[in-house]
C-alpha cells in the first residue's frame, strides 16, 4: 500500500522568510515517483516537480528547492525567500501505477 | 487552448437529482481520471480509464458512473445526488497510465448539492 504524510497542515510565515514543507512517503516499489503541486486559491492544481526513485539529486528551481532522501523516505520542499503568491495548499504525491497524494499543507505568507 | 477543460465549473442542484460533469483533453493522452477534493482538500481518486477501459475503480458508491466514449472524453455522471457529495471534481489526464505520475489537471468543477 502506498501512504502519503505531510504532517503540517498549516504554516503561516512572514513575507521573505524561508519555510519548508515536510513529506514522507511510504512504499514497498523500488521504482517509484514523487511530485509535488501547488493549488493556489484559484483551485487549478499545478505541477512543480517530478522525481523518481533513483534519483536522489536535490533540485533547484529559482527560490524553490527538494530535498530527497530514500533513507527516511522523506521529499521536503523549500521555499526561499517567500512571496505572498506563494501562499497555496502544496500537495506531495507518490505515483507507482497510480497517484497517491497527500492530505495537502496550506501555506500563507504573510505581507 | 485549454488541454484538460472540464464543464460545467460551477453547478448547484437538489439532492436527489441525477448531474454530469465533463471532461475533455487535447494532449493526446491515453489515460483519464476523476479526482474528487473534499471540504478539507482531500484528494482522492475516483476512476481512472485508459484508452476507453476502465482501470481504478476505488471504492465509489454504484451512483457514480464514469463514461469514455474514446480517449479524448471522460464523463461522470452522478445519480440521486446526496449532500456529501457536494466537492470539488478534477478532471485529469496523462500518457501512459499514470506510471510516472504527472498528472495534467482541469479546473475543477464544483458541485454544490443543497
Amino acid at each position: 500500500a502506498q501512504k502519503v504524510t505531510q504532517a503540517q497542515t498549516e504554516i503561516s510565515v512572514v513575507e521573505k522568510e524561508d519555510v519548508t514543507l515536510d513529506c514522507v512517503y511510504e512504499t514497498r516499489d523500488t521504482t517509484y515517483y514523487l511530485f509535488w503541486y501547488k493549488q493556489p486559491p484559484s483551485g487549478e492544481l499545478v505541477f512543480l516537480i517530478r522525481r523518481n526513485s533513483f534519483d536522489e539529486q536535490n533540485e533547484i528551481s529559482g527560490r524553490y528547492s527538494w530535498n530527497f532522501q530514500k533513507s527516511t523516505s522523506s521529499f521536503n520542499f523549500t521555499i526561499t525567500a517567500s512571496q505572498v503568491v506563494d501562499s497555496a495548499v502544496y500537495f506531495c504525491a507518490l505515483a507507482y501505477q497510480k497517484v497517491t497524494f497527500g492530505t495537502g499543507t496550506k501555506l500563507q505568507v504573510i505581507p | 487552448d485549454t488541454a484538460v477543460s472540464q464543464t460545467p465549473k460551477y453547478l448547484v442542484t437538489q439532492m436527489g437529482n441525477d448531474k454530469s460533469i465533463k471532461c475533455e483533453q487535447n494532449l493526446g493522452h491515453d489515460t483519464m481520471y476523476w479526482y474528487k477534493q473534499d471540504s478539507k482538500k482531500f484528494l482522492k481518486i475516483m476512476f481512472s480509464y485508459n484508452n476507453k477501459e476502465l482501470i481504478i475503480n476505488e471504492t465509489v458508491p454504484n451512483r457514480f458512473s464514469p463514461k469514455s466514449p474514446d480517449k479524448a472524453h471522460l464523463n461522470l455522471h452522478i445519480n440521486s445526488l446526496e449532500l456529501g457529495d457536494s466537492a470539488v471534481y478534477f478532471c485529469a489526464s496523462s500518457s501512459n497510465r499514470g506510471v510516472d505520475g504527472e498528472l495534467f489537471f482541469g479546473e475543477g468543477s464544483r458541485l454544490t448539492v443543497l
